[in-house]
């Protein structure tokens, strides 16, 4: 079974800039999930997809960060435009329902590292 | 609002002993508690997931608890080896599947 797959894996851009990121979950997965990792930091979560359609974005800087999947398999995050305080690591993860019910175990991809300068 | 914490945020130990990781969570309305393990620069890596209804879960020399009355798991690791070095996060996540918090982690050195 193949994992989480996110892409790039390092991105460097100056402040003002855009930038986008790639998720590709595990097949079936229904669920879809973006994290923020700030150095010494668990990851904070961003936003969370349940098929297409969004389920909790609480957390999300809506006036810079967008997220989408439109046909409920893989994502996109964008940053625009980017500020330092972006600078982290972008994780994404995917979970299913287990056979006796939700046990939305997650797996996580190796991450985006952004450096924004 | 659910808030984590992990005691110690570092240890080091002598290859062999046997060891302790603590978190702590501060709503006991969990719907599971995943341990993670993350080496630096690469990703999560699920160790055990517990169910809220579940008191413990074992995988090889790991053995995680879990008392949701008071809020507090622990992540006991047997005879640790040098390999075992790696920052270890709790997270739990709300019911429904929603509101996944994490802990800030543990970051372990085992030294041969």
């Amino acid at each position: 079974e193949a994992g989480v797959a996110q892409s790039p894996r390092y991105k460097i851009i100056e402040k003002r800039q855009s930038v986008a990121f790639w998720c590709n979950p595990i097949s079936g997965h229904a669920t879809l999930y973006w994290y923020q990792q700030i150095l010494g930091q668990g990851p904070k979560l961003l936003i969370q997809f349940q098929n297409n359609g969004v389920v909790d974005d609480s957390q999300l800087p809506k006036d810079r960060f967008s997220a989408e999947r439109l046909k409920g398999v893989d994502s996109t995050l964008k940053i625009q435009p980017a500020k330092l305080e972006d600078s982290a690591v972008y994780l994404c993860a995917s979970s299913s329902k287990g056979l006796a019910g939700s046990s939305y175990e997650q797996y996580f991809g190796p991450g985006t590292r952004l450096t924004v300068t | 609002k659910q808030e984590v914490t992990q005691i110690p945020a570092a240890l080091s130990v002598p290859e062999g002993e046997n060891l302790v990781l603590n978190c702590s969570f501060t709503d006991s309305a969990i719907y599971n508690l995943q341990w993670f393990r993350q080496d630096p620069g690469k990703g999560l890596t699920s160790l055990l997931l517990i169910q809220s209804s579940q008191r413990e879960q074992t995988s090889g020399r790991l053995n995680a608890s879990l008392d949701k009355s008071s809020g507090r798991s622990t992540l006991y690791i047997a005879a640790s080896q040098p390999g075992d070095s790696a920052t270890y996060l709790c997270a739990v996540t709300g019911n429904y599947g929603q509101n996944f918090v994490f802990g800030p982690g543990t970051r372990l050195s085992v030294l041969p």
